[in-house]
């Protein structure tokens, strides 16, 4: 069965450090990964994902996550974090079929805090 | 852009009551899902909706939960008898084709 885990479940940082989420999946199969982040009080937005291709994937707001299949993770990074990337994230996957759309498997999310 | 819709935002409702959760797809998308998100727990699963049909379902989705497209542009979630634990925020996805998930806004749900 496919499982997601996270690194951490709650990180603190200043404004402009750097930001790493780790993710690593369970998966015999090829994977699509993806990393959601929740702002408070609002719904799922996807940040990027990952298919196939280049492994250093850009996302939106500054955000990139890098697919290491050897290790089975896909790790998020942000140069120089501000208050406004305080929220939750989610590192997700779901099987890469082509014949199937298969569900999407989340993580237990990192609740980042990013300090003024 | 188009986008998932849900309704209502939030509800409320007693235990043992029945409730319909409804989305709205994006219009030419095939496949449909349910996933909800209980309070500071991580988004789960629910079940998935293809052709009339589900196409796969998770152990929380028994009895008491059904799902149903009853015309061609709605997707409802409906639990028959609501319990406590039922509490969570409910979300809403489809898909087109090999895409990521466009997820809803969604909707609390909060038995009493």
């Amino acid at each position: 069965a496919q499982s997601v885990s996270q690194h951490n479940h709650h990180v603190i940082l200043s404004e402009a450090a750097s930001l790493e989420l780790g993710c690593n999946y369970s998966y015999g199969g090829t994977v699509n990964l993806f990393w959601y982040v929740q702002y408070p009080g609002q719904h799922l937005q996807l940040l990027l994902k990952y298919f196939s291709g280049d492994p250093l994937v850009k996302g939106i707001k500054g955000f990139e996550a890098e697919f290491i299949k050897s290790k089975f993770s896909f790790n998020l990074r942000k140069p120089s974090v501000q208050w406004s990337d305080t929220a939750e994230y989610f590192c997700a996957v779901n099987a890469h079929a082509r014949t199937s759309y298969d569900k999407v498997i989340f993580g237990p999310g990192t609740s980042l805090s990013v300090i003024p | 852009e188009p986008e998932v819709t849900q309704t209502p935002s939030h509800q409320v409702t007693q235990m043992g009551q029945e409730v319909i959760l409804r989305c709205v797809p994006i219009s030419n998308h095939l496949y449909f899902y349910w996933y909800r998100q209980i309070l500071g727990q991580k988004v789960e699963f629910l079940v998935s909706f293809y052709n009339n049909e589900i196409s796969e379902k998770s152990e929380i989705f028994d009895d008491q939960f059904s799902v149903e497209r009853p015309d061609g542009s709605n997707f409802t979630l409906k639990i028959r008898s609501t319990k406590l634990e039922d509490s969570a925020m409910y979300f809403c996805a489809s898909i087109e084709s090999l895409d990521e998930q466009f997820f809803g806004p969604g909707t609390r749900l909060t038995v009493l």
